[in-house]
């Protein structure tokens, strides 16, 4: 049964406005939460992460929110460019990492 | 240039015919791992070691083997592939204290077995 769930395949959103992507995990006892970009034919690259024991963090255009009583994590991407079309993965962690199946955003110019 | 190579890129095989797929970080990183990526499961963890000697099964160790006998190194092992396990593959590496922190990945692996 999985773990960490992107319960959306894709989104698109236009230029300039905001993203936001979408993750559920079922095991509390999960510490870590990361988010990573995934362009076609390269390796995921790190974007952001929180720790079990915040709710929220920051880094330029990107948040990620944590709401631990949902079991929910999400990503804001504000304001989007086309540049940030891509597979969104979250992913949470203890010792053992689980993916999510991605969200694949495209903005529009 | 802190990052993780992974060799080969491409490969096709035949069924049954063992391999090793090399995994290699400059980070002096504890944290090692190899994932599976399939349409529609998004990435799934094979292995992963948290240092020297120290390996674990993932959520999909099957058919699959590991060592790690140096820290820069963490090679992946098909010792009798089969069809299903045609996929990307990627390795990654992180730091690991108390948990295992954000992990940098290889640049993948496109295994192919007929």
């Amino acid at each position: 049964d999985q773990q960490v769930k992107q319960n959306s395949p894709s989104l698109s959103v236009q230029e300039g406005r905001i993203s936001i992507l979408n993750c559920d995990y079922t095991n509390s006892m999960f510490d870590y939460f990361l988010w990573y970009k995934k362009y076609p034919a390269e390796g995921p690259t790190f974007l952001i992460s929180i720790s079990s024991i915040k709710d929220k963090n920051e880094d330029g255009r990107f948040t990620v929110f944590l709401n631990k009583s949902a079991k929910h994590l999400s990503l804001h991407i504000v304001p989007s460019q086309p540049g940030d079309s891509a597979v969104y993965f979250c992913a949470a962690t203890g010792n053992q990492f689980y993916f999510g199946t991605g969200t694949s955003l495209t903005v529009i110019p | 240039e802190a990052q993780v190579t992974q060799n080969p890129r491409y490969l096709i095989t035949v069924t049954g015919k063992k391999l090793t797929v090399t995994c290699s970080q400059n980070m002096n990183h504890e944290y090692m791992s190899w994932y599976r990526q399939d349409p529609g499961l998004g990435l799934r963890q094979i292995y992963y070691s948290m240092n020297v000697e120290v390996t674990d099964k993932g959520d999909v160790p099957e058919g699959y083997k590991v060592s790690r006998k140096e820290k820069r190194n963490f090679p992946l092992i098909l010792e009798s592939p089969s069809p299903n396990q045609t996929s990307l593959y990627f390795c990654a590496s992180s730091l690991f204290r108390t948990v295992a922190y954000e992990q940098y990945f290889g640049p993948g692996t496109r295994l192919t077995v007929t």
